[in-house]
């Protein structure tokens, strides 16, 4: 059982680039979440869904993109990176809104230059 | 708006020590209060609360939820060193896993 799977682990971009995170979870998990950590901030909620087909505007979403096609994998999509996405990104997933733990995947280090 | 708060920012105590974690939230539609350690890598699950007064205890941790109050308690016995991590309080609520800062305790040999 691979859990939450995040790829890339690390990643240097210029900035104006465009990427895309990847997450797939294997646990048909309905909720998942991307968060960002910088240091001093804990972790920031970027975008949820909480089903296939369902996306919604985090904390933070500026800049960002989330797509919902598959109940597995929650994609992240940078636009044009900037200096001020450089972060450690975590992909989340639970099997119901709060009514379990939520997972974490191993992280992405985002470096934009 | 939601919100997390952690109290203290950091902590420096010296192995043997017991210490408190304090997490207090304004979550609309709470759901529940979850716990994590982390150690420079992914967070770690310690516990998740949903209902008052019930404590969950793992070994020398333990916590407990107050509804009325709005805050949770993070307790640690005996600290080792390797106790030292960020402690996460997240809180399951208006559809959002809402994160505080965290609470980075440092624990003395």
């Amino acid at each position: 059982n691979a859990g939450v799977t995040q790829t890339p682990k690390f990643q240097v971009l210029k900035t104006g680039q465009s990427m895309t995170l990847q997450c797939a979870q294997d646990m048909n998990h309905e909720y998942m979440s991307w968060y960002r950590q910088d240091p001093g901030m804990g972790l920031r909620l970027i975008h949820y869904s909480v089903g296939a087909g369902i996306t919604d505007q985090g904390e933070v979403p500026n800049g960002y993109n989330v797509s919902r096609s598959t109940t597995e994998d929650f994609p992240l999509r940078l636009l044009s990176a900037a200096p001020s996405q450089t972060s450690v990104y975590f992909c989340a997933s639970s099997y119901s809104f709060g009514g379990t733990e939520a997972f974490f995947g191993q992280g992405t280090r985002l470096t934009v230059v | 708006e939601d919100k997390v708060v952690q109290s203290p920012l950091s902590l420096v105590v010296h192995e043997g020590d017991t210490v408190t974690l304090n997490c207090s939230y304004e979550v609309t539609n709470f759901r529940s209060l979850l716990w994590y350690k982390q150690e420079k890598k992914a967070p770690t699950f310690l516990f998740m609360l949903t209902s008052s007064g019930i404590e969950k205890k793992s070994g020398r941790l333990s916590s407990i939820l107050d509804k009325k109050e709005l805050f949770s308690i993070l307790n640690i016995t005996a600290t080792q060193t390797g106790d030292s991590a960020v402690y996460l309080c997240a809180v399951f609520g208006n559809e959002k896993l809402t994160f505080g800062t965290g609470t980075r305790l440092t624990i003395i040999p």
